[in-house]
């Protein structure tokens, strides 16, 4: 059973434009939600993250948005660059129940000059 | 300021035998986890440990088991080798004080069972 889900394996934007990554959970149990992003050959990196009190966090270019009622949430990055290029990943996590986190599948993000 | 560190890079075992991967938290960070990334998935829980216990475990069995020493380096070990257990395994630290604090993760060993 996934309880965290990224439905688009892969995504292309054009240099300059917004990229949205989607995520979808199922458990309501979760209540801290995070994104990182992966190169080949490296360990993903922590990205940015949001509790459920909020809907939005903002970090320079990337937003993270909390749909509560809808179980789902979503990375914006604007603009895009083709270093962004790379794997992201949705996890989830129960608030202070030690930071183990469930993980998507990952969307590929392709960012074109 | 060194981040968190695997070794080996890559390992190949054949069915059967046993592995003992390692792992070097971040500098001040004294919780370690380990996850496990089969090809084409995000990266599933298998434990963490904490003032060297396992304070949480994922949906693996026992044939998976770890360690954590004095200085939070840490140790996972697999026996009976399937060949579902090739995979990536990742280990990542954090600061065991604040629970949420984002987790830092190593580049992973890439393990090949035959």
């Amino acid at each position: 059973d996934q309880q965290v889900k990224q439905n688009s394996p892969s995504l292309s934007v054009q240099e300059g434009r917004i990229s949205i990554l989607n995520c979808d959970y199922t458990n309501s149990m979760f209540d801290y939600f995070l994104w990182y992003k992966k190169y080949p050959a490296e360990g993903p990196t922590f990205l940015i993250s949001i509790s459920s009190i909020k809907d939005k966090n903002e970090d320079g270019r990337f937003t993270v948005f909390l749909n509560k009622s809808a179980k789902h949430l979503s990375l914006h990055i604007v603009p895009s660059q083709p270093g962004d290029s790379a794997v992201y990943f949705c996890a989830a996590s129960v608030y202070n129940a030690g930071n183990m986190l469930t993980f998507g599948g990952g969307t590929r993000l392709m960012v074109k000059p | 300021d060194a981040g968190v560190t695997q070794s080996p890079t890559h390992l190949i075992k054949t069915r059967g035998q046993q592995v003992t991967l390692r792992c070097s938290p971040k500098s001040g960070h004294d919780t370690v986890s380990w996850y496990q990334q089969a090809l084409g998935q995000g990266p599933q829980f298998i434990f963490q440990y904490y003032e060297e216990e396992e304070r949480q475990r994922g949906n693996f069995p026992d044939r998976f088991s770890g360690h954590q020493f004095p200085n939070y380096s840490s140790e996972l070990n697999v026996n009976a080798l399937l060949l579902g257990d090739s995979a990536l395994y990742l280990c990542a630290s954090s600061g065991g004080s604040s629970y949420n604090s984002p987790l830092h993760f190593g580049n992973g060993t890439r393990l090949t069972v035959t």
